[in-house]
């Protein structure tokens, strides 16, 4: 088992507020690197998937950047709003490509 | 309307009475897999299947069986349950292994 560690564990901001999060991997054997946002009650759903080095996607007030030779990912979230508040996961793909590995999240909980 | 639908959504069960989870996909995806979530323990990998009579272990096949025989279709089938399977259990799709993963909308299941 491949070890993906996601920081903070969980983080409060003000309504406003930007901020971002961390996703560490394995950098060895690297074949991509994806970002799912899971609010409470529903399924997780797809933000960015992600496979070059130096790679940045952005998607309305969210973005991210990848780093695969130092194994790390940033998400960053823009003028946060309460309709952010989830769990933000990352998930590893990495040797023979075929099986995904999640780190256990960041909770955001934006306050109005 | 593409989707991957899960049932049943909610399951409480007795140890040793063997249950099957369904998992179906309308998107013709080859790639399947069905996760387990935990409390502090994030998503993990029961099995997963690259397409029609291919599977694999994931990071915890134990207590569990699955099968694909047509593409469409990944059933989870516990054969004799016990309470550490009391989870929250997810199927996904995607067209590949590195692609996005489209969820279904979970399976609570109890164990006594």
């Amino acid at each position: 088992i491949l070890n993906v560690e996601q920081s903070p564990q969980s983080l409060h901001v003000q309504e406003g507020d930007s901020t971002n999060f961390t996703c560490s991997f394995p950098s060895s054997n690297f074949y991509a690197l994806h970002w799912y946002r899971w609010e409470t009650a529903k399924s997780p759903e797809a933000l960015f998937v992600m496979t070059l080095n130096g790679d940045e996607k952005k998607k309305g007030r969210i973005s991210a950047t990848l780093n695969t030779k130092e194994g790390y990912s940033y998400l960053y979230i823009k003028g946060s709003q309460p309709e952010d508040s989830a769990t933000y996961l990352c998930a590893s793909l990495s040797g023979s490509a075929r099986q995904l590995t999640f780190g256990s999240g960041t909770q955001l909980t934006v306050l109005p | 309307e593409a989707q991957v639908t899960q049932n049943p959504r909610y399951l409480i069960t007795v140890t040793g009475k063997k249950l099957t989870v369904t998992c179906s996909q309308n998107m013709n995806h080859e790639y399947m897999s069905w996760y387990r979530q935990d409390p502090g323990l994030g998503l993990r990998q029961i099995y997963y299947s690259m397409n029609v009579e291919v599977t694999d272990k994931g990071d915890v096949p134990e207590g569990y069986k699955v099968s694909r025989k047509e593409k469409r279709n990944f059933p989870l089938i516990l054969e004799s349950p016990s309470p550490n399977q009391t989870s929250l259990y997810f199927c996904a799709s995607s067209f590949t292994s590195g692609g996005e993963q489209y969820f279904g909308p979970g399976t609570r299941l109890t164990v006594t």
